[in-house]
């Protein structure tokens, strides 16, 4: 059973473009909601996170916008760069899980020039 | 501060060889993790260890086993490798009270 869904599975757009990128979830006991991009080669890193209490949080281009009663959270990125091309991941951790992150399967980004 | 580094970087094995993948963490971490990364499928979590000497199953632990050897290592061995268990192997750790969690550079293994 897949906790976590992510979509699409990859995206293209141009540069300046504004890619999305959206996760669903089913378990309401989910409390922290962090977002991972990975560039080739290497491992995961944290690129921005958001509590459900919020529902939206910025970074810099980076924008997480969530929705409660939908179950839903979403990655936006500003004026996306030829270097924001990498694989993201979206995650939820469970209440009480020790910090266990569950992931979704990944958008595979890239921003052409 | 290296963060978190794993070893080795690359690895070949044959079915049914054993190997021990190391990782260890210079940020003092109370928890750490072991993650398989396939195409597709994102990261599934192995086995985890919430402190110094507590480990625990997660998503997909059959055919690995792990050892919290202090509060800086966490090992994962795979006693008798399958050619599904090809995969490239991430450890993690985080700090109690925290989620945020930091990866390694990741070990390739294939088993042939």
């Amino acid at each position: 059973q897949q906790q976590v869904k992510q979509s699409p599975q990859s995206l293209i757009v141009q540069k300046g473009g504004i890619p999305i990128i959206n996760c669903a979830y089913e378990n309401t006991a989910f409390d922290y909601f962090p977002w991972y991009q990975q560039f080739p080669g290497k491992g995961p890193a944290l690129l921005i996170a958001i509590r459900p209490d919020v529902s939206e949080k910025k970074e810099g281009r980076f924008t997480i916008s969530f929705n409660k009663s939908a179950k839903q959270f979403s990655l936006h990125i500003m004026d996306s760069q030829p270097g924001d091309s990498a694989t993201y991941f979206c995650a939820a951790r469970m209440r009480g899980s020790n910090y266990k992150l569950t992931f979704g399967k990944g958008t595979l980004l890239t921003v052409n020039p | 501060n290296a963060g978190v580094t794993q070893t080795p970087k690359f690895q070949v094995l044959k079915t049914g060889q054993s190997m021990t993948l190391q990782c260890a963490q210079d940020m003092n971490h109370n928890s750490m993790y072991w993650y398989r990364q396939d195409p597709g499928m994102g990261l599934r979590l192995i086995y985890y260890s919430a402190s110094e000497g507590t480990t625990d199953k997660g998503e997909v632990p059959n055919g690995y086993n792990v050892s919290r050897l202090n509060k800086r290592e966490f090992s994962l061995r795979l006693e008798s490798a399958a050619p599904s268990q090809t995969s490239v192997y991430f450890c993690a750790s985080s700090a109690s009270g925290e989620g945020e969690q930091y990866f390694g550079p990741g070990t390739r293994l294939t088993v042939t």
